[in-house]
């Protein structure tokens, strides 16, 4: 199975913030990483596919971008609502595997 | 507007088996593939497996090869996941979700159900 390894695991910040999540594949994976995030009691919501196109809908300060195995998310500047678990996926191949997870948090 | 709606919350005793529904609408329900997804408490999210609601191709995680069956009901736009076997381990939120097949060929998922607890204890 390709490994999927979230940094940091969680990460404290403030509203207007920078922020970055960085997620590694265990081998390549192409650009076939998707990320999520997920508020408590609810389901996950994409927010990026293929490594860097943004969902219809989700505000442009989120962020994908790649550099071979490695991934990263940014979201520019945290809104009150921003504040969640982050997940990244990858479906190169099967079995599907998620990160484990970064919690965002004030 | 897409929705997922899934069937309540279960316990069951270990050894036993559950099945969990997921009702469609708002959607070419046949054009799709749906997947389910586990979390467990303090783990990350888990694959189990898809079906083609179309021509009800299934595929599986070697994960729980032997344990889930994945069906569909094209007449209620409805897909059904079939865990056997029930453990503790198994004790999760279980997520159908709807698939988009990009263009070069993988899967996103951009549409959740609600999330199904199931409990296994004895």
């Amino acid at each position: 199975d390709v490994q999927m390894t979230q940094s940091p695991s969680s990460l404290s910040a403030s509203v207007g913030d920078r922020v970055t999540i960085t997620c590694r594949a265990s081998q390549t994976i192409s650009s076939y990483l998707t990320w999520y995030h997920q508020k408590p009691g609810k389901a996950p919501k994409l927010l990026i596919y293929g490594a860097s196109s943004l969902q219809t809908g989700v505000p442009s300060r989120f962020s994908g971008s790649r550099s071979g195995t490695n991934f990263t998310l940014t979201i520019s500047s945290l809104q009150p609502e921003d504040f969640a678990t982050y997940y990244c996926q990858q479906s190169y191949i099967i079995p599907i595997t998620f990160g484990q997870g970064t919690r965002l948090e004030i | 507007q897409v929705h997922l709606v899934q069937s309540g919350a279960e316990v069951k005793k270990p050894g036993a088996s559950v099945k969990i529904s997921c009702a469609a609408s708002g959607f070419d329900f046949s054009a799709y593939s749906l997947h389910w997804v586990r979390q467990a408490p303090g783990h990350r999210l888990e694959w189990l497996g898809w079906i083609h609601a179309g021509n009800g191709n299934t595929r599986y995680s070697q994960n729980f090869q032997g344990r889930v069956t994945i069906t569909r009901d094209t007449s209620t736009t409805s897909t059904y996941m079939d865990l056997t076997s029930l453990r503790s381990e198994d004790t999760a939120i279980y997520y159908c979700a709807r698939a988009i097949l990009h263009t070069w060929g993988f899967y996103y998922f951009d549409s959740w159900g609600q999330g199904t607890l199931v409990t296994v204890s004895s």
